[in-house]
């Protein structure tokens, strides 16, 4: 069981937008920073928030990240056909001296 | 261009050790934390520890899984992080990551990862 809790898979139709959840605990998300990742099928995982809502360069507007309290979400919008991969949320566990992921979400894009 | 590289994965038996090496470039090495995270075959995530930059003490954090069996080091003058895996276990089957931590805070990049296979 991991100590971040995520939904096992999510789906929208192209065009449309998604929202991924990641809930926690005060020992992590409540007080540290969260990110998120994006792992296209067959490659390693990439960056895709970090600092809670803050996107790397190259990554498009279209991915959002926010957090309230023990819980973060990811957003996407203007679904795409190359989205279909697999979100992890991340973040530092301070009661267990260690890095924390949820389980991951499977995103399909009908 | 930031760049990560694994090596040193492979097949090795249930008890044996195997240590992987992760090369950095395009970046100062040793000003940075460098992470190891792992993903068993359609598994999650996992991450298995970090060493922190000389600066912050060159200390390590290791997860629960591996702790007492697994050493993470560093060589900043060959730009290259060690991940030392002792009495290796079946479940420590997985594709290995070495990352950038920044601050500890996110991992922002991730080498392509390397197959660890303990099996008899």
């Amino acid at each position: 069981q991991s100590v971040l809790t995520q939904p096992p898979s999510v789906s929208a139709a192209p065009g449309q937008k998604v929202t991924i959840s990641c809930s926690g605990s005060s020992s992590n998300i409540g007080n540290n920073y969260v990110s998120w990742y994006q792992q296209l099928p067959g490659t390693a995982p990439k960056l895709l928030i970090y600092d809670n809502n803050k996107r790397p360069s190259g990554i498009p507007d279209r991915f959002s990240g926010s957090k309230s309290a023990t819980s973060a979400t990811l957003g996407i919008t203007g679904l795409q056909t190359g989205d279909e991969a697999d979100y992890y949320c991340g973040t530092w566990d301070s009661s267990l001296s260690a890095w924390v992921f949820g389980g991951g979400t499977m995103l399909t894009v009908l | 261009e930031v760049q990560l590289v694994e090596s040193g994965g492979g097949l090795v038996q249930p008890g044996r050790s195997l240590r992987m090496s992760c090369t950095g470039s395009g970046f100062t090495f040793r000003d940075y934390h460098i992470n190891w995270v792992r993903q068993a075959p359609g598994k999650g995530l996992e991450w298995v520890g970090f060493i922190r930059s000389k600066a912050y003490g060159g200390t390590t954090e290791d997860a629960a899984s591996v702790k007492g069996r697994f050493t993470i080091s560093r060589d900043d003058s060959k730009s290259i992080a060690y991940l030392q895996m002792n009495s290796l276990k079946t479940e420590d089957t997985a594709v290995y990551y070495c990352t950038r931590f920044y601050n500890g805070n996110y991992i922002d990049y991730w080498g392509q990862g390397t197959l660890v296979t303990v099996s008899s």
